[in-house]
């Protein structure tokens, strides 16, 4: 089963405008990943939190860690045509077969309207 | 500086039929990934290897075999291939496992459809 769920599974903004995503997941995590996925693309990796940190930033992203809800969420900050694309959050716990990898949420498909 | 580099990007075979995508790293990293794309699902993991001759399950492995002789690459087989398995599939590769906290770095993936 899906680790993380991001939400919205869709967000249409204007450019210039902020975008928040959110991804919320179940069981205890050493850290969480955020990942952009351009189309026909492979995963390109964003951001890393650590469980014991709260906020972290980088560039235009900021993205924040709540451990006591199991939730994050992704800020980017005034919006660019090229940031259109589908966003996962990513944490290292283990599912399924107790396997080592990342487990994946379904991802947010975020569209900045020029 | 290729990265990690997939092939072939798309494969159109039939039921039954035995295929191999490849897979191959440049930075020497330990770890790499066998991953799969649907839609509804996200991303699952496939197999993983921590070393070259080490290789363990993911959350989907069945219908699948993975060897990995050499630590650049990491070939993905479907022995008998089902419409099942139709999807993306993606390799990745880390210095480590996201437990020690480090970035995957993904291929373009393999587009596979299975008639």
């Amino acid at each position: 089963s899906q680790q993380g769920e991001e939400d919205p599974q869709a967000l249409s903004i204007q450019e210039g405008e902020n975008a928040t995503m959110n991804c919320s997941y179940k069981t205890s995590i050493n850290n969480l990943q955020w990942y952009r996925q351009n189309s026909g693309r492979g995963l390109v990796h964003l951001i890393l939190i650590r469980s014991n940190e709260r906020e972290k930033h980088s560039g235009r992203l900021r993205v924040t860690l709540d451990t006591s809800k199991k939730s994050s969420s992704l800020l980017i900050t005034a919006s660019r045509a090229a940031d259109t694309a589908s966003y996962f959050c990513a944490t290292d716990a283990r599912s399924g077969g107790g396997a080592d990898g990342l487990t994946f949420g379904k991802g947010t498909h975020l569209i900045i309207q020029p | 500086d290729a990265g990690i580099t997939q092939s072939p990007r798309y494969k159109i075979t039939e039921t039954g039929r035995q295929v191999t995508l490849m897979c191959h790293q440049t930075w020497s990293h330990s770890y790499m990934f066998w991953y799969r794309q649907d839609l509804g699902h996200g991303l699952r993991l496939i197999y993983y290897s921590a070393a070259a001759d080490i290789t363990d399950k993911g959350e989907v492995p069945d219908g699948y075999v993975v060897s990995r002789s050499k630590t650049e690459n990491f070939p993905l087989t479907l022995e008998s291939a089902t419409r099942s398995q139709t999807s993306v599939y993606f390799c990745a590769s880390s210095e480590s496992t996201g437990t020690r906290n480090q970035p995957q770095h993904f291929g373009d993936g393999t587009r596979l459809s299975i008639l």
